[in-house]
């Protein structure tokens, strides 16, 4: 079946450097993707969005880029900070369905 | 703005017992999701609500898990009995949109009820 998925479990990097996480799709339908940040002990955060016929998106140090040809799915963190660390999930939306991926844990390095 | 509402926020029970989860959408909201947080399984979507009416309910395990939202302002989360494989997090969101036309209409979630059956 198809599902949503993630390339990196867990991901380290030094504050101040730029962060990527990835996230593989492969339901071609889907219309409208979500990145979620969620911290230890607490609910999913809504970051940023971005619609399917959308390729780039930007918001406050985060971006999120899409490319519908491999399915693929990446949201880029500018200057990552401590307060960056979480874990991050991305989700997927085809009409009524939406579906989360298994998540990627994102650590900090002071 | 208050975000999504939900209690209890953690709950211990002993297998057997009714365990009840409350939760309080964000005002205005039409649609309202009920999920599981598991570490094996991610989050899980059991039902949802669009207009205090269960649209989708496909998710939810067995018949020892109900659902109710008698009102816009108000849902709960029944299990009965609880069983140790229960334990999770139960994660309460809404959406100001109605899901058949949601294009763009994110969902927001609640701080989740941390459930233990022991």
């Amino acid at each position: 079946g198809e599902s949503v998925g993630l390339h990196l479990p867990t991901l380290s990097v030094q504050e101040g450097d730029n962060s990527i996480i990835n996230c593989a799709y492969s339901n071609s339908a889907s219309d409208y993707f979500i990145w979620y940040k969620q911290e230890s002990g607490k609910g999913p955060q809504f970051i940023i969005d971005i619609r399917s016929n959308m390729d780039k998106r930007q918001g406050q140090r985060v971006t999120v880029l899409l490319n519908k040809t491999v399915k693929h799915l990446s949201l880029q963190i500018a200057a990552t900070q401590p307060g960056d660390s979480a874990v991050y999930f991305c989700a997927e939306k085809e009409d009524n369905d939406m579906r989360f991926g298994a998540g990627t844990r994102l650590t900090v390095k002071p | 703005d208050a975000g999504v509402i939900q209690s209890p926020r953690h709950e211990v029970t002993e297998m057997g017992q009714e365990v009840t989860l409350r939760c309080k959408p964000i005002s205005g909201h039409n649609s309202l999701f009920w999920y599981r947080q598991t570490m094996m399984r991610g989050l899980e979507l059991l039902i949802y609500f669009n207009n205090n009416v269960p649209i989708d309910d496909s998710g939810m395990p067995e018949d020892r898990f109900s659902a109710k939202m008698p009102n816009a302002s108000f849902s709960t989360l029944k299990i009965q009995p609880s069983e140790p494989r229960d334990s999770a997090v139960y994660f309460c969101a809404s959406s100001p949109g109605r899901r058949l036309r949601w294009s763009g209409n994110t969902i927001y979630f609640g701080e989740g009820s941390w459930l233990t059956v022991v």
